[in-house]
């Protein structure tokens, strides 16, 4: 039972145009929501949240939105650059817990 | 201001042997989480430890698994008599002690081959 999806595997996109990926969830008691960016052979890395009290967090080139009623965030990037090329991981944490439940994953291509 | 620690970064175990995998939160962080990253797969939570404690161990395979945060020292994961499934990529994630929901920041991982 996937809780979070990431229903495309893929995106590419032009450097210097937006990035939108995409991230539906299911489980109501979601009330903490991350994107992570994940390179191979390394770690995650924090990227930006929001919670679920708000519907928009940004931080410079990253914006989150919040779509409660439909159970779906996105993250934008703007402008898109060619370092942003990775694998871009969804996650949410219930209120009466910590643990993060991840999406399966965007994998994002900025080409020239 | 080093980030979260593991080692070792790759390992290599055949089927029976135990394996251990070591990680060391960022300074300042009293909370460590483990996952596991299967081949074409997204991350899945194992277990939420603090100092001495663990606080959510629903992620953890019944049997083989288990973790420790001691008082001092790094977490450790711990699976025993390792099977070809357990090969995966492990990692340690480390969040700050406060009030509020925090982020959590991984480290590089620990990949285990079983032959």
């Amino acid at each position: 039972d996937q809780q979070v999806k990431q229903n495309s595997p893929s995106l590419s996109v032009q450097e210097g145009r937006i990035s939108i990926l995409n991230c539906d969830y299911t489980n109501s008691m979601f009330d903490y929501f991350l994107w992570y960016k994940k390179y191979p052979a390394e770690g995650p890395t924090f990227l930006i949240s929001i919670s679920s009290i708000k519907d928009k967090n940004e931080d410079g080139r990253f914006t989150v939105f919040l779509n409660k009623s439909a159970k779906h965030l996105s993250l934008h990037i703007v402008p898109s650059q060619p370092g942003d090329s990775a694998v871009y991981f969804c996650a949410a944490s219930p209120y009466n817990t910590d643990k993060l439940i991840f999406g399966t994953g965007t994998r994002l291509q900025v080409f020239p | 201001n080093a980030g979260v620690m593991q080692n070792p970064r790759h390992l290599v175990r055949r089927r029976g042997q135990e394996a251990r995998l070591r990680c060391s939160p960022m300074k300042g962080h009293s909370h460590v989480y483990w996952y596991r990253q299967l081949p074409e797969e997204g991350l899945k939570f194992m277990v939420y430890l603090q100092k001495e404690n663990i606080i959510d161990e629903s992620g953890m395979p019944k049997e083989r698994f288990s973790a420790e945060f001691p008082k001092e020292g790094p977490s450790i994961l711990r699976i025993q008599q390792v099977v070809r499934g357990d090969s995966a990529a492990y990692f340690c994630a480390s969040s700050r002690l406060r009030e509020g929901r925090n982020e959590q920041y991984f480290g590089p991982g620990t990949r285990l081959t079983v032959t």
